[in-house]
């Protein structure tokens, strides 16, 4: 069954540096997500991309955050200058287009868990 | 704005009982809900989902139902296992819309009692 894959799974940071979170969607998907989850709590939506750019973004999602597809394969979500409450459990997602039977095939990858000390 | 409320937070049931969560939602143009289970430290992975033009969808011990007037949505687990024990979500979306973002209850934690 094709897989999210994210990179590193476990990411520590000291408050205030840049952190890159890597992303490899579904090779066939068209839209990818970002969701981050802080211990104990929801899954919150961060931010959708589609078409080389941002189709939505949520609240959490300000300047500090950003998102890319640098290549064919790779989706990234760079935060510029850490916080400690940016600490969580970040998730990729990606979907495809069409009418699949479970929402475009929305698939989630493992996670990066990022520690910010 | 697009609020999904679920209850209860924690459930513990007798292992063989049934278990239920309960979600609501605010935004009237969605149309795809799905469920997600959560082991800890673990992705959420999609266990059933069903769409607004069905009211009930079933998965041999799993059941969801959904009341598009009330914006009210429900899983059933019958004759729940040990292994039932996770955190549930439920999730609402606008499924049909382009790059769908999906938004998320607050979980439960089922706890499954020998």
């Amino acid at each position: 069954e094709p897989e999210v894959t994210q990179t590193p799974s476990h990411q520590v940071t000291q408050m205030g540096q840049e952190v890159i979170l890597r992303c490899v969607p579904i090779s066939n998907h068209l839209y990818f997500y970002w969701y981050r989850q802080i211990l104990g709590q929801k899954v919150e939506f961060l931010v959708s991309f589609y078409n080389n750019e941002i189709s939505e973004k949520s609240e959490i999602f300000d300047d500090q955050f950003s998102v890319e597809r640098p290549d064919g394969s790779n989706f990234t979500l760079k935060i510029r200058s850490t916080k400690l409450e940016d600490s969580a459990m970040y998730f990729c997602a990606s979907s495809s287009s069409g009418t699949g039977a479970n929402n475009y095939g929305y698939t989630f990858g493992s996670g990066t868990r990022l520690t910010v000390v | 704005g697009e609020n999904v409320e679920q209850h209860p937070s924690t459930l513990s049931v007798q292992e063989g009982d049934s278990a239920v969560i309960k979600c609501t939602y605010s935004d009237s143009a969605s149309n795809y809900f799905p469920w997600y289970k959560q082991e800890l430290g673990k992705r959420p992975q999609l266990i059933i989902d069903i769409r607004s033009n069905v009211g009930e969808k079933k998965d041999q011990r799993i059941a969801v139902t959904l009341n598009k007037t009330a914006k009210h949505f429900s899983l059933h687990i019958t004759e729940t296992q040990p292994e039932d024990s996770a955190v549930y979500f439920c999730a609402a979306s606008r499924g049909y819309s382009s790059a769908s973002k999906i938004i998320f209850g607050s979980g439960t934690r089922l706890s499954i009692r020998p």
